[in-house]
């Protein structure tokens, strides 16, 4: 298996405008976890899917953060619109059952300007 | 709620010598704990886990971690540090309940010099 696959690996965009990331889960994997790094608030979990289905979007900073995940093998992050603090590394994980490590894709390096 | 301390920033240790890097957690109910290594421009990679049964777990690359319920601790060790150990490393914590997701400390940096 070729791991968690994200796209792209880098993002620069001017303020306002749309972005979506994406990601591929490991195939079998029945969760799905979005989670956002910066050097200020290290990793927060932002939205996570079981089964496609989202159970808990607490920490999507705002309604200009989505989440969709259409089908097992693909899942979207969009921002719109696009603002200077957004700016971080945004990294996707799947795992498989309650007691199972997650495996990290190698994170989308977004840079708002 | 479930949260998780690394009380330091920074480790820093010779190579060869034993290394400790702590972590404390709060949880409901039973924890799941685990450790994640970050190397620079890279994602999160598993290194151990404790879910049930024995206090001490051996993981990857020599690492292992004590939990200890009392303290609501799972520190994570090797006896021996080397120079490629440097990175940044996190504790996790979830509850044995489904439908909960790990939550990460801030992590912790470990700096082993020759």
């Amino acid at each position: 298996d070729a791991g968690v696959i994200q796209s792209p690996r880098h993002e620069v965009t001017e303020m306002g405008q749309e972005v979506t990331l994406r990601c591929k889960p490991i195939s079998g994997h029945n969760s799905l976890f979005w989670y956002r790094q910066t050097m200020m608030r290290g990793l927060e979990l932002l939205i996570y899917f079981n089964n496609n289905v989202p159970i808990d979007d607490s920490g999507m900073p705002e309604d200009r953060f989505s989440a969709k995940m259409p089908n097992a093998s693909f899942s979207t992050l969009k921002i719109q619109p696009s603002e200077p603090r957004d700016s971080a590394v945004y990294f996707c994980a799947s795992s498989a059952g309650t007691g199972g490590g997650y495996t990290f894709g190698s994170g989308t390096r977004l840079t708002v300007v | 709620a479930q949260s998780v301390a690394q009380p330091e920033d920074q480790v820093n240790v010779a190579e060869g010598n034993p290394l400790t890097v702590k972590c404390t957690y709060s949880v409901s109910g039973n924890p799941y704990l685990f450790w994640y290594v970050q190397y620079p421009n890279r994602g999160l990679q598993f290194l151990l886990k404790y879910i049930t049964g024995d206090n001490l777990v051996k993981g990857s690359y020599g690492f292992e971690a004590e939990f200890n319920k009392s303290q609501t601790s799972f520190h994570l060790k090797k006896p021996s540090a080397l120079v490629s150990d440097s990175a940044l490393y996190f504790c996790a914590v979830k509850t044995n309940q489904a439908g909960t997701a790990l939550i990460f400390g801030k992590g912790t940096t470990l700096s082993v010099s020759s």
